[in-house]
């Protein structure tokens, strides 16, 4: 079964700062996976969605890539600002069910 | 495009009470939709796959008669949580996936239902 990892579970940075966010997967057969950010008691807003043919995606200040291979996925964020402070989820999708991660909870101090 | 919405936003119910969400696609038509349940400080839980017209197929663990899914036509899905006691209490959103858009899935604003 896969299982998705997210680290750091919490980060917080000074506005400004650029920032890596983790996301590991234990099988590489997946089919996208996809970043979300969710803002406290929102629903999902759909970030960056990478294929698994896909190195990379970038949209604005955020890029996120991917390497199937060793099961990592990493999403980017230059110049941090205090609107960036929310819940970070990356999704793996293995066909047509997703796995989610736990989740970074980014907070960026202005 | 791909826009996914749902009703009620939030809802309030006594225990015994049955509740139903809806989850509409509003400009595309969805194959497949999803329905996940997140607990607080948790990540999503899959709670079910519905296909359009077909029954629904439900994650292990998950009781598929007290959480009735329906969907019945390519925009709109339904959870239904019948009887509901205070521990269905969670923020339940659905998901819809395009058929050729490579699984891409477009989430709803999620539902968040408390019951007393």
């Amino acid at each position: 079964k896969q299982e998705v990892t997210q680290i750091p579970a919490a980060l917080s940075v000074p506005e400004g700062e650029n920032l890596v966010l983790n996301c590991s997967f234990t099988d590489s057969a997946i089919y996208n996976l996809q970043w979300f950010r969710q803002d406290p008691g929102k629903g999902l807003t759909s970030l960056l969605l990478i294929q698994s043919s896909q190195r990379e995606q970038t949209s604005g200040r955020l890029n996120a890539s991917l390497d199937k291979s060793s099961g990592r996925s990493t999403l980017y964020i230059a110049a941090s600002q205090p609107g960036d402070s929310a819940t970070y989820l990356c999704a793996v999708n293995t066909g047509n069910q997703f796995y989610f991660g736990t989740g970074t909870s980014l907070t960026v101090i202005p | 495009g791909a826009v996914v919405s749902q009703h009620p936003s939030r809802v309030i119910c006594k225990s015994g009470t049955s509740v139903k969400i809806e989850c509409r696609s509003l400009d595309f038509q969805a194959t497949t939709m999803f329905w996940y349940r997140q607990f607080p400080k948790k990540s999503l839980m899959l709670m079910a796959t519905s296909n359009e017209g077909s029954k629904a197929t439900y994650e292990q663990g998950v009781e598929k008669d007290k959480f009735l899914i329906n969907h019945a036509s390519l925009t709109l899905s339904t959870l239904t949580v019948t009887s509901a006691h205070p521990e269905d209490s969670s923020f339940y959103i659905c998901s819809a996936s395009i058929l050729g858009l490579q699984n891409e899935q477009f989430f709803g604003p999620g539902t968040r239902l408390t019951v007393l």
